[in-house]
């Protein structure tokens, strides 16, 4: 039971470059989430899936795709990378809509040149 | 910008001593989560307390809920240099999840 992976752990880009996130929970979890979180912010919502086949903008998705491929996976696009979007990436989910606590994956570092 | 605040920002005590860390929220919540990270890890989730409940213990854990104030706050008893970590509080509104900006807690052994 690995519940929530993701991939990349790091991951250098220069701006205007594209580039998926993905993330895999094990948990059979109907939620999944993205946030991206930077110093002295905490964490920021970016999209997130309370089910498989839909998606809905956070707090904060410009520049962001998404896509809840299935049940099990829910990746992030970044299009044309910008150095603001460097930041950890955490990918979470979660059994009930908020119910239940989340879980979190161990996070993607991203650094944007 | 719906995201909480934690004070203190930063905590440092001695093992054996009590933390105590405050968060304020912004909207009418669902429940509400405190979660505990390493540095360079993931966020875990250490408790949560429904909006219709005042008081909650697991553990060494005591979280309290003042819907009226908007705020919460998390005691950890008798700390141990193995509690040292950054705490958040996330509010919670059905699908969405507002976290707070973190207290980082320092236990000296």
């Amino acid at each position: 039971n690995a519940g929530v992976t993701q991939t990349p752990k790091f991951q250098v880009l220069k701006t205007g470059q594209s580039m998926t996130l993905q993330c895999a929970q094990d948990m059979n979890h109907n939620s999944m989430y993205w946030y991206r979180q930077d110093p002295g912010m905490g964490l920021r919502l970016i999209y997130y899936s309370a089910s498989e086949g839909t998606t809905d903008k956070g707090e904060v998705p410009n520049g962001y795709n998404v896509s809840r491929l299935n049940k099990r996976e829910f990746s992030l696009r970044l299009e044309s990378a910008a150095p603001s979007q460097t930041s950890v990436y955490f990918c979470a989910s979660s059994g009930l809509a908020g119910g239940l606590g989340q879980f979190f994956g161990p996070g993607t570092r991203l650094t944007v040149l | 910008s719906q995201q909480g605040e934690e004070d203190p920002q930063a905590l440092s005590i001695q093992e054996g001593e009590n933390a105590t860390m405050n968060c304020s929220y912004k909207t009418s919540i669902n429940n509400l989560q405190w979660y505990r990270q390493n540095s360079g890890r993931g966020l875990v989730h250490l408790i949560l307390i429904r909006s219709n409940e005042r008081e909650k213990h697991s553990g060494r854990l005591r979280v309290t809920l003042d819907t009226s104030k908007k705020s919460s706050s998390l005691l950890i008893t008798a700390s141990r240099a193995a509690d040292t970590a950054s705490y958040f509080c996330a509010s919670n509104t059905g699908n969405q999840f507002y976290f707070g900006t973190g207290t980082s807690l320092t236990v000296i052994p």
